[in-house]
């Protein structure tokens, strides 16, 4: 069964960085056309796609956010990380991590989520 | 960059009715939109890929339509657990984009 569990901080103060982990297991980050995007949820408000790894190592982010987010994996770890430099307020949100196979243009597998709060 | 409109924003309606949802984008995608339904305090659920293709073990009553820019989610004889916020989704490129979501409640 495929899973995906986030992991990371619960609260984090204005202008640090913030470090999320996504541990994936049931397959592999480097099977051909694997990929895991992170996507973060304010409270009361929609989706909000933020990164995406592939198979290969490529990434690519969300143009409004993308001077502050780095995504990694460690496919011996089966993890995916997400750094946001310079959080505020407005990054309090549920963080999740989902996959998207090759053969989908679609996201099938989630995680739970996590909920971040920035406060001081 | 496409952008992904929803309507209605809020659809209330009784248990055993029909909903049906709008997602129009800016550009032609062809078929590549996918629908997600996700309950209070849990995480989306993919529901239709590939415009028209229901996910392994959504049930009949969900279906999917649409090609272009113009798509359509169709809820049939709604139960209890179809309550919910249903966003579009499509990938253009490096990037991929969700829609700002269609709320359904009991009416």
């Amino acid at each position: 069964q495929v899973t995906l569990k986030e992991s990371g901080p619960v609260l984090v103060k204005p202008t640090e960085t913030l470090t999320l982990t996504c541990t994936v297991s049931a397959f592999s980050l480097s099977d051909p056309g694997m990929g895991v995007s992170w996507i973060r949820q304010p409270p009361g408000k929609a989706l909000e796609w933020l990164a995406h790894i592939f198979s290969n190592d490529a990434k690519s982010y969300t143009t409004s956010l993308k001077s502050r987010l780095t995504i990694s994996k460690d496919t011996s770890k089966s993890q995916v990380v997400l750094t946001v430099t310079n959080v505020g307020p407005v990054d309090t949100a549920t963080y999740y991590c989902a996959r998207k196979r090759g053969d989908l243009e679609a996201f099938d597998s989630w995680g739970q989520g996590t909920l971040v709060t920035v406060s001081s | 960059e496409i952008v992904l409109t929803q309507s209605p924003a809020t659809l209330s309606l009784s248990p055993g009715g029909t909903a049906t949802l709008s997602c129009r984008t800016s550009q032609n995608v062809d078929i590549y939109l996918a629908w997600y339904h996700q309950k209070a305090g849990q995480a989306p659920r993919l529901l239709i890929f590939e415009a028209s293709k229901r996910a392994t073990g959504i049930p009949a009553r969900f279906s999917g339509s649409g090609s272009g820019t113009d798509f359509t989610l169709t809820i049939s004889s709604l139960e209890p657990e179809d309550f919910g916020v249903y966003y579009c989704q499509l990938r253009a490129g490096w990037d991929f984009t969700f829609g700002p979501g269609t709320k359904v409640d009991v009416k």
